[in-house]
């Protein structure tokens, strides 16, 4: 019965390799977002996409392609990783974007180690 | 440039006593700000989220204040127990005109441990 839910919860991969990260949310939230955690732990919001649709795309190169094949899945592929792609990456989602108030409930991150 | 700036960077403290964190924000034009907490190794979660008109909302042992004025904000820790150690970290939105993107400015967090 997790609410934000991502798999998997840790990813080791070589350099130049495309993987894909998964997140699902069963709190029937319309609005989710992409976090990436760096090694100092600050977190910068990458993605959001409300009801299938991006609106939030920070400055992340466009080896990063995030999907939202329902409002439920928020899902992150990664092409032609490199080693500073090493990062922990949080899924996250909120009741809806319109209200800017609203709490958004963080998944327990995914773990990914570039070699 | 919007930007959110924390401290102390750490803070360390005896089991039982109070403590009170401090953020400071450049953002605008402010539309709330959320203060979460980051146990090591799992995703922030929420404490408190305040608004313009909001000056005071408290979380049981936590309490976070607001001055939109002097734009600070300070979450205020009582009776600290050994499981409030993790990160505290601060995120101030604002809203983009035209009803667009909700922007986010994260803090860097402030460190707290709790010692027995």
């Amino acid at each position: 019965d997790t609410a934000v839910s991502q798999t998997p919860k840790y990813l080791v991969t070589q350099m130049g390799n495309d993987k894909s990260i998964k997140c699902e949310q069963n709190l029937g939230h319309d609005t989710m977002y992409w976090y990436k955690q760096d090694s100092k732990k600050f977190l910068k919001i990458m993605f959001s996409y409300n009801n299938k649709e991006l609106i939030i795309n920070e400055t992340v190169p466009n080896r990063f392609s995030p999907k939202s094949p329902d409002k439920a899945h928020l899902n992150l592929h990664i092409n032609s990783l490199e080693l500073g792609d090493s990062a922990v990456y949080f899924c996250a989602s909120s009741q809806d974007f319109s209200g800017a108030r609203e709490t958004q409930y963080f998944g327990p991150g995914t773990r990914l180690l570039v070699l | 440039k919007n930007q959110v700036e924390q401290s102390p960077q750490s803070l360390i403290i005896l089991e039982g006593k109070n403590c009170t964190l401090q953020c400071n924000y450049t953002v605008s034009p402010f539309s709330n700000l959320r203060w979460y907490k980051q146990d090591t190794g799992r995703g922030p979660v929420s404490l408190t989220i305040m608004t313009f008109s909001e000056n005071t909302k408290s979380n049981g042992r936590y309490t976070a204040t607001l001055d939109a004025d002097t734009k600070q904000s300070s979450l205020h820790i009582t009776a600290s127990q050994l499981s409030d150690s993790a990160s505290y970290i601060c995120v101030v939105s604002a809203i983009y005109s035209g009803g667009g993107a909700d922007g986010l400015t994260f803090g860097k967090g402030t460190h707290l441990i709790i010692q027995p």
